[in-house]
C-alpha cells in the first residue's frame, strides 16, 4: 500500500527565512504533485513533477523530485506572509487506477 | 483555465434528508473525483469516475452514491444524511489517468443537523 508522509506537519517561521518541507512516499512512483490550500478555501495546484530529477520553481517556491530516494522537497526562499497556507503533496498510485495518495499536509505560518 | 464549479458553497440539511451535491467541469476532463476533508483526517476519496456512467469506489464510499450521466457533470448523493457526514466536500477533475494533475472546485461545506 502506497503511503505518503509529509514533515513537518506544522511549521511556524519568520519572514525572510528559508525552509524545506519534505514528502516521502513508500513505493515506486514517478509522478508527484504539490498543492496549496488557504484557510477555508479549496486546493490549488502548484507543481507537477513527472520524472526523476524534476525541478520546478515559481516565485519563492521550488519543488524537486528524487524518485530513487522516493522523496520530494518544497523549498521556500525568503518567506513572506502571503505564503502562509497548508501545503499538500500527492503521489500517483499506479496500482489503484491512478488514484492520488495524499500526504497529511503541512500547515505553514509565516510571521511578519 | 480549467474551471470546476460546485452547486453550493454552504449547505445545511437535516438528518435523513437526501442531499445532492453537483460538480461541473468545463475542460472536457475524463476523470472526476469526490473527496471529503475533515480536520486531522486529511483528504479522503469517496468515489471517482473515469468515464460517463462509470464509477469506482474510493476509500470511504459508505453512505454515498454518485452519478455521471454527462462527461462534464459528476454528482454526489447522500441517500439519508447523517450528522457524521458534516464535512467539506471537494470535487476535482483531471484530464486523464496518465496525467493526474487534479483541479479542484471551491468546495461545499455541508452541515447535517
Amino acid at each position: 500500500e502506497l503511503k505518503v508522509e509529509q514533515n513537518p506537519l506544522f511549521l511556524s517561521m519568520q519572514e525572510g527565512k528559508n525552509y524545506t518541507i519534505y514528502c516521502n512516499y513508500s513505493t515506486t512512483s514517478d509522478r508527484l504533485y504539490w498543492y496549496r490550500q488557504d484557510p477555508g478555501k479549496s486546493l490549488e495546484s502548484l507543481f507537477v513533477l513527472l520524472s526523476n530529477g524534476a525541478v520546478k520553481q515559481e516565485g519563492r517556491l521550488m519543488a524537486s523530485l528524487d524518485t530513487k530516494a522516493r522523496l520530494s522537497t518544497l523549498h521556500i526562499t525568503a518567506a513572506v506572509h502571503d505564503l502562509s497556507a497548508t501545503y499538500f503533496c500527492a503521489v500517483d498510485d499506479r496500482t489503484s487506477n491512478y488514484q492520488l495518495i495524499w500526504g497529511a499536509g503541512t500547515k505553514l505560518i509565516i510571521k511578519p | 483555465d480549467v474551471k470546476v464549479t460546485q452547486s453550493s458553497r454552504y449547505l445545511v440539511k437535516r438528518t435523513g434528508e437526501k442531499v445532492f451535491l453537483e460538480c461541473v467541469q468545463d475542460m472536457d476532463h475524463e476523470n472526476m473525483f469526490w473527496y471529503r476533508q475533515d480536520p486531522g483526517l486529511g483528504l479522503r476519496l469517496i468515489y471517482f469516475s473515469y468515464d460517463v456512467k462509470m464509477k469506482e469506489k474510493g476509500d470511504i464510499p459508505e453512505g454515498y452514491s454518485v452519478s455521471r450521466e454527462k462527461k462534464e457533470r459528476f454528482s454526489l448523493i447522500l441517500e439519508s444524511a447523517s450528522t457524521n457526514q458534516t464535512s467539506m466536500y471537494l470535487c476535482a477533475s483531471c484530464r486523464t489517468a496518465s496525467y493526474n494533475e487534479q483541479f479542484f472546485g471551491p468546495g461545499t461545506r455541508l452541515t447535517v443537523l
